[in-house]
């Protein structure tokens, strides 16, 4: 089965430019999470959905950042303009249902703005 | 500030030897403690995971002990392989409709052959 899928994997930009980070759940999945992982920081919970619903976006930095789901399969995370301290590794994680629940991770986004 | 606190920030151990990785948590809403594996160039993967109605908790060589009244957790991988060198994370939650995850800072393992 395919795991979570994330898209792209290498992102490289100019300060003051859109980026757009991609995530392809894991199919039946209703939880999806978006993560941000840094040295300083570690990995850091941004924003989370529930059937497409955003529930906690507590995390998410800035107004600069922005995250949707228009549907089960499908979720962006953007920021505009982004800055070089938005430079990390975002990761996306789907998971089945909540409580003990295991929540699968891809592969991530590096993302490295100049 | 971190609600999980995680130690060592690295180690290395010798091929067959025991990596031991300590965590501690003051939140006591927390119910539920995975671990979480993460390779270089992936994304983090579930390991074994403990609620606090057990001590202690074992697949293979990977073992978790659990102290609820120190508020403590660990991962003891005995027996420690060359393929066992990873980044690993602490991680908890509260059982609740409050479904976040909080993790430690990681471990770096590297185990010498």
């Amino acid at each position: 089965d395919a795991g979570v899928i994330q898209s792209p994997r290498h992102e490289v930009t100019e300060m003051g430019q859109e980026v757009t980070l991609r995530c392809k759940p894991i199919s039946g999945h209703d939880y999806l999470f978006w993560y941000r992982q840094t040295m300083m920081r570690g990995l850091e919970l941004l924003i989370y959905f529930n059937n497409n619903v955003p529930i906690d976006d507590s995390g998410m930095p800035e107004d600069r950042f922005s995250a949707k789901m228009p549907n089960a399969s499908f979720s962006t995370l953007k920021i505009q303009p982004s800055e070089p301290r938005d430079s990390a590794v975002y990761f996306c994680a789907s998971s089945l249902g909540v409580g003990y629940q295991p929540q699968h991770f891809g592969d991530g986004t590096r993302l490295s703005i100049l | 500030q971190q609600q999980v606190k995680q130690s060592p920030q690295s180690l290395i151990v010798q091929k067959g030897g025991i990596s031991i990785i300590n965590c501690a948590y003051e939140n006591t809403a927390f119910d539920y403690f995975p671990w979480y594996q993460q390779f270089p160039g992936k994304g983090p993967a579930l390991l074994i995971a403990i609620r606090p109605d057990v001590s202690e908790k074992k697949e293979g060589r990977f073992t978790i002990s659990f102290n609820k009244s120190a508020k403590q957790f660990s991962l003891h991988i005995m027996d420690s392989q060359p393929g066992d060198s990873a980044t690993y994370f602490c991680a908890a939650s509260p059982w609740s409709n409050d479904y976040k995850l909080s993790f430690g800072a990681g471990t770096t393992v590297t185990v010498r052959a």
